[in-house]
């Protein structure tokens, strides 16, 4: 089945610093490539995604990347701000006959004003 | 749109008893539902997919007798915990998609689970 590794697990920034948190998968078959935030006790909001056939992909101060050879693929914050404090997750999905998602293990992202 | 709910959104039960959790597509049809759980400071595990009128497909590990899954109609999916235990504590949460082949998944919020 699909492995998803998340690094770091914990991640301090002065605000205004960039944010990098990367994450590999191992199914080459996985196509969709989903970020999550989530705080504390509440849902996951997506906050950007990837398909297979796109490299990178730029939402104001978010951004992914994938790297399909590598089976890479990393979220970049810029300009962070205090209340991009949570915990993220990547995910990789396979979409082919039955969808099936599978989550990195997080990370903790703090944001110090 | 794209809103899901789930119910309860809280619940505390005794060891032994069972649980029933509700996962609705409020504004769209559901193909396919999904549920989780996330317990403290770790990441969301699938437990099962399910698809409208047929079986739920469970992951490895998750036991189906005792997380019994039903998705009665295309808007709504229920998780029944079957003689629940302490280590059975958690969030759940349910997600859906919309149409077929669709990539994008929509959460409910939540549903925290406590057995004493």
């Amino acid at each position: 089945g699909e492995n998803v590794e998340q690094h770091p697990s914990t991640l301090s920034v002065q605000e205004g610093d960039s944010a990098v948190i990367k994450c590999t998968y191992s199914d080459s078959a996985s196509n969709y490539f989903p970020w999550y935030k989530q705080e504390l006790g509440k849902r996951p909001q997506l906050i950007i995604d990837i398909r297979s056939n796109v490299g990178e992909k730029k939402d104001q101060r978010i951004a992914v990347t994938l790297n399909k050879t590598a089976k890479h693929f990393s979220l970049h914050i810029t300009e962070t701000q205090p209340e991009d404090s949570a915990v993220y997750f990547c995910a990789a999905t396979n979409s082919g006959g039955y969808q099936k998602v599978t989550f990195g293990t997080g990370t903790k992202l703090q944001v110090i004003p | 749109g794209a809103v899901v709910s789930q119910h309860p959104s809280w619940v505390i039960c005794k060891s032994g008893t069972s649980v029933k959790i509700e996962c609705r597509s409020l504004d769209f049809q559901a193909t396919t539902m999904f549920w989780y759980r996330q317990f403290p400071k770790q990441s969301l595990m699938l437990m099962a997919t399910s698809n409208e009128g047929s079986k739920a497909t469970y992951e490895q590990g998750v036991e189906k007798d005792k997380f019994l899954i039903n998705h009665a109609s295309l808007t709504l999916s229920t998780l029944t915990v079957t003689s629940a235990h302490p280590e059975d504590s958690s969030f759940y949460i349910c997600s859906a998609t919309r149409g077929e082949g669709a990539y994008e998944q929509y959460f409910g919020p939540g549903t925290r689970l406590t057995v004493t």
